[in-house]
């Protein structure tokens, strides 16, 4: 079946530092990809998305390119915050429900 | 983008006692409700699929009788955890799916039970 695969943390950043966090998929078909973040004692908000390859999905200073060949969704933001700090899932949708990685945990530190 | 309420976002209840969670899409209908539980420093686990008007599929593992799911409307889906007991402690969180081509979930803030 399909299936998420993201890199795991946690993974503690200074600020201003370069993010990535890895995330590969496995599925059939052509599904769409986010990226869902949580803050501590919250629900999940959507970050960005990308529905078809090459697309990139980019808000807030984050992206994530939507790679076909690779089969991958990492991602990215040049200068993290400490605001940035929260759990970052990879996701996707195929022919069933949201399909989610096991989360990243993020700490950005001043 | 879209919002979807859930509500409470904290309840405390005494073990034996039903508990019943509320999941509202703001602005937009919402065919297909879902409902997730999360346990600490976890992913979430999907527990229901919830369409209006027809009964929830349930995934696998989870029991229908404990985790009554209701969606009554293109906007509401309840959650009741009926007979709670310490071990439903959890985090749990529903979305709503915009259906369509882009069929995005939307997520509410979640509700964390705490069962005495």
């Amino acid at each position: 079946g399909d299936s998420v695969t993201q890199m795991e943390g946690p993974v503690t950043l200074s600020e201003e530092a370069f993010l990535t966090i890895n995330c590969t998929y496995t599925a059939t078909g052509y599904p769409s990809l986010f990226w869902y973040v949580q803050y501590p004692g919250e629900g999940l908000q959507l970050l960005l998305k990308a529905t078809k390859a090459d697309d990139k999905g980019s808000n807030k200073g984050f992206e994530a390119t939507y790679r076909k060949e690779t089969t991958s969704f990492h991602l990215e933001k040049g200068s993290v915050q400490v605001s940035d700090s929260a759990v970052y899932f990879c996701a996707l949708s195929g022919n069933t429900p949201l399909v989610f990685g096991k989360g990243t945990r993020l700490s950005v530190i001043a | 983008g879209a919002v979807v309420s859930q509500h409470p976002s904290r309840v405390i209840c005494k073990s034996g006692t039903s508990v019943k969670i509320e999941c509202r899409s703001l602005d937009f209908q919402a065919t297909t409700m879902f409902w997730y539980r999360q346990f600490p420093k976890q992913s979430l686990m999907l527990m229901a699929t919830s369409n209006e008007g027809s009964k929830a599929t349930y995934e696998q593992g989870v029991e229908k009788d404990k985790f009554l799911i209701n969606h009554a409307s293109l906007t509401l889906s309840t959650l009741t955890v009926t007979s709670a007991h310490p071990e439903d402690s959890s985090f749990y969180i529903c979305s709503a799916s915009t259906g369509g081509m882009e069929n995005i979930q939307y997520f509410g803030a979640g509700t964390r039970l705490s069962v005495l």
